[in-house]
């Protein structure tokens, strides 16, 4: 596609149930990355995908989050019983993760995001 | 650690140039970005500056890079009404990952 989609763009969900946010990054873009924005706050990195290397997940918050990808294509986020202070908009992210050097090879291009919101 | 620093807002009249500043940690940074956010939107890439230059320009848009100070700054010049939004500076992280400032809320007033 043209550029980086997910879905839902919004997500009303109660407390303590599970959520899932789905990111399909530009074709041909081997990195992928996914950040949590809450409200008035910068983007907060939460994982990473490069390739068929085991992500780096050094940013989740907790052992509620997960994520998984299929090579180089589709990524969900996963919350598990859900709380209010996961509320925010979760924010996708890829790259063509070109050779070391190579001017722009790390831009990343960001999806429109998905807001959650947990009542 | 990695952190990014930037003031949280600034206001400016139509035609004038903004100056919106940042400061890092990380000296290794190699890229250095600048997002721009308007409401209800998603992050747009503005420019980025490779750690090896101290100035880029594109348009209305310059770009300083102060290595030694680790600082950056993002000038709008003849600011418009359309640029009201919120800019994000970001530095790549050692993962690849973008390590961004809480963003600075520049206003526009006609």
């Amino acid at each position: 596609g043209a550029g980086v989609s997910q879905s839902p763009s919004n997500k009303v969900t109660e407390k303590g149930k599970d959520v899932e946010l789905r990111c399909d990054p530009i074709s041909g873009h081997t990195a992928l990355y996914w950040y949590r924005q809450r409200l008035g706050q910068g983007l907060e990195f939460l994982i990473y995908f490069q390739g068929n290397s085991a992500p780096d997940k050094s940013g989740l918050p907790s052992d509620r989050f997960s994520a998984e990808r299929t090579g180089e294509s589709v990524s969900t986020l996963t919350i598990q019983r859900t709380q209010q202070e996961d509320s925010a908009v979760y924010l996708c992210a890829s790259s063509l993760r070109g050779l070391a050097g190579v001017l722009g090879s790390y831009e990343q291009y960001f999806g429109p995001g998905t807001r959650l919101t947990v009542t | 650690g990695e952190d990014v620093e930037q003031s949280l807002f600034l206001s400016v009249r139509e035609g004038d140039s903004s100056v919106i500043n940042c400061t890092y940690t990380d000296s290794s940074s190699t890229y250095l970005y600048w997002y721009k956010q308007e409401p209800g939107a998603g992050l747009q890439l503005l420019t980025y500056i490779f750690s090896n230059m101290d100035m880029k320009q594109d348009q209305r848009l310059t770009v300083l890079l102060n290595k030694k100070d680790k600082h950056l700054s993002l000038r709008i010049a003849d600011t418009q009404t359309g640029d009201s939004a919120i800019y994000f500076c970001a530095e790549r992280g050692s993962q690849g990952n973008l390590i961004f400032g809480k963003g600075t809320k520049l206003s526009v007033k006609p």
